[in-house]
């Protein structure tokens, strides 16, 4: 089975320009998972999709980050404009199923440096 | 609101020492939990979790709702276990998963 797809593997950027990120999940998972890994933090969840609509989104800085899932499968994360305290492991992740104890699969995660 | 407290940053052990990797929460309701483990340079993946009582590579783990304590131990450390572990609380209808911060084990030969 192949696992979660993320891509570029890494990024270095200057603050105030823009970055995205992809991700494709493990075939016929219907939940998909974005955080962010501050260096010596754990992973922090920014947004969780449920096929192709949000179910939680509480901790996404809106003014700047932005996720879409289109047609339930393959999701995007876009900074815009990026500040120097994005520099993180963007992860992404996804579940068969949602509900309780439901396995969550990883991707190698994104490394973003903002300069 | 939910909370998942690992108050050791580090860990180092000798080979064959008995491992307690300490994990507290902080949830109202029922809570679900995990731990995950990420080996160097690999990728972040679940170890276990509670409801399966399960012992996975020697590891296990048990839900102490009184303590609200979920330490991961395992009675003889491998060198193969030094690892990133990171204790997880699913909760909700739709498992939002929140981490801790993540103990880094590092087992001495």
């Amino acid at each position: 089975e192949a696992g979660v797809a993320q891509s570029p593997r890494y990024k270095i950027i200057e603050k105030r320009q823009s970055v995205a990120f992809w991700c494709n999940p493990i075939s016929g998972h219907a939940t998909l998972y974005w955080y962010q890994q501050i260096l010596g933090q754990g992973p922090k969840l920014l947004i969780q999709f449920q096929n192709n609509g949000v179910v939680d989104d509480s901790q996404l800085p809106k003014d700047r980050f932005s996720a879409e899932r289109l047609k339930g499968v393959d999701s995007t994360l876009k900074i815009q404009p990026a500040k120097l305290e994005d520099s993180a492991v963007y992860l992404c992740a996804s579940s068969l199923i949602q509900g309780r104890n439901t396995e969550a699969f990883f991707g190698q995660g994104t490394r973003l440096t903002v300069v | 609101a939910q909370r998942v407290t690992q108050p050791e940053k580090l860990l180092s052990v000798f080979k064959g020492a008995p491992v307690e990797l300490k994990c507290n929460y902080s949830y109202s309701g029922s809570p679900e939990l995990f731990w995950y483990v990420q080996y160097s340079r690999q990728r972040l993946q679940l170890l276990l979790r509670h409801i399966s009582r399960e012992s996975i590579k020697g590891f296990t783990a048990d839900l102490n709702k009184g303590e609200t304590s979920f330490h991961l131990k395992k009675p003889f450390a491998q060198e193969e276990d030094s690892a990133m572990y990171y204790c997880a609380l699913g909760a909700g209808g739709y498992q939002k998963v929140t981490f801790g911060t993540g103990t880094k084990l590092q087992v001495i030969p």
